[in-house]
């Protein structure tokens, strides 16, 4: 049971450009979102979170937002760059729990 | 500090062989997770423990599957009898588990080790 999903499995953007990454979950219990980068042959790693008191957060060219009736994340990078080329994993949590769900991921391509 | 640090990088074994992980979390976290990537299904949540103690292993697919976490600097996850189906990248990850905080601590991951069964 994919409790959350990234149904897009590639994006492609031009340097520049906004890149926005979408996530979606079924579980009201989640309270807790973070975006995970992975480049090739390394870890997932931390990039940007938000709970669900909040319907945004923004850290430099990273926001997430998050709208909680649709049970919808979306994570936008404006303006993006080759290096942010990478997998771009949602992940959900409820607070009781210390568990946490990841989506399949988003391969994100930005062209020079 | 180095970071979660698992073994081996790359495994190959045949269908029938036994396959041991290892991670070393990062010090003074005390919570650590196994994690199974496929393309299908992307990043699994198999096991997760919390100062050493099994919390949930729902996400173990089978029998053929057990970790162990004899402390709070070591865990292993073994594959006994290893098949095909099982060839994926494998994550560990650990996090300081704060309680009574309202969110998720944030979980660092290693860099993976890539079964492949032939």
């Amino acid at each position: 049971d994919q409790q959350v999903k990234q149904n897009s499995p590639s994006l492609s953007v031009q340097e520049g450009r906004i890149s926005i990454l979408n996530c979606d979950y079924t579980n009201s219990m989640f309270d807790y979102f973070l975006w995970y980068k992975k480049y090739p042959a390394e870890g997932p790693t931390f990039l940007i979170s938000i709970s669900s008191i909040k319907d945004k957060n923004e850290d430099g060219r990273f926001t997430v937002f998050l709208n909680k009736s649709a049970k919808h994340l979306s994570l936008h990078i404006v303006p993006s760059q080759p290096g942010d080329s990478a997998v771009y994993f949602c992940a959900a949590s409820d607070s009781n729990n210390n568990d946490m769900r990841f989506g399949a991921g988003t391969r994100l391509t930005v062209k020079p | 500090d180095a970071g979660v640090i698992q073994s081996p990088r790359h495994e190959v074994t045949e269908m029938g062989q036994e396959v041991t992980l290892r991670c070393k979390p990062i010090s003074g976290h005390n919570s650590l997770f196994w994690y199974r990537q496929t393309m299908m299904r992307g990043l699994e949540l198999l096991i997760y423990f919390n100062n050493n103690v099994p919390i949930d292993d729902s996400g173990m697919p089978e029998d053929r599957f057990s970790a162990k976490m004899p402390n709070a600097s070591f865990s292993t996850l073994k594959i006994q009898p290893s098949e095909p189906r099982d060839s994926a990248v494998y994550f560990c990850a650990s996090s300081l588990n704060r309680a009574y905080t309202f969110k998720a601590d944030t979980q660092y991951f290693g860099p993976g080790t890539r079964l492949t069964v032939l």
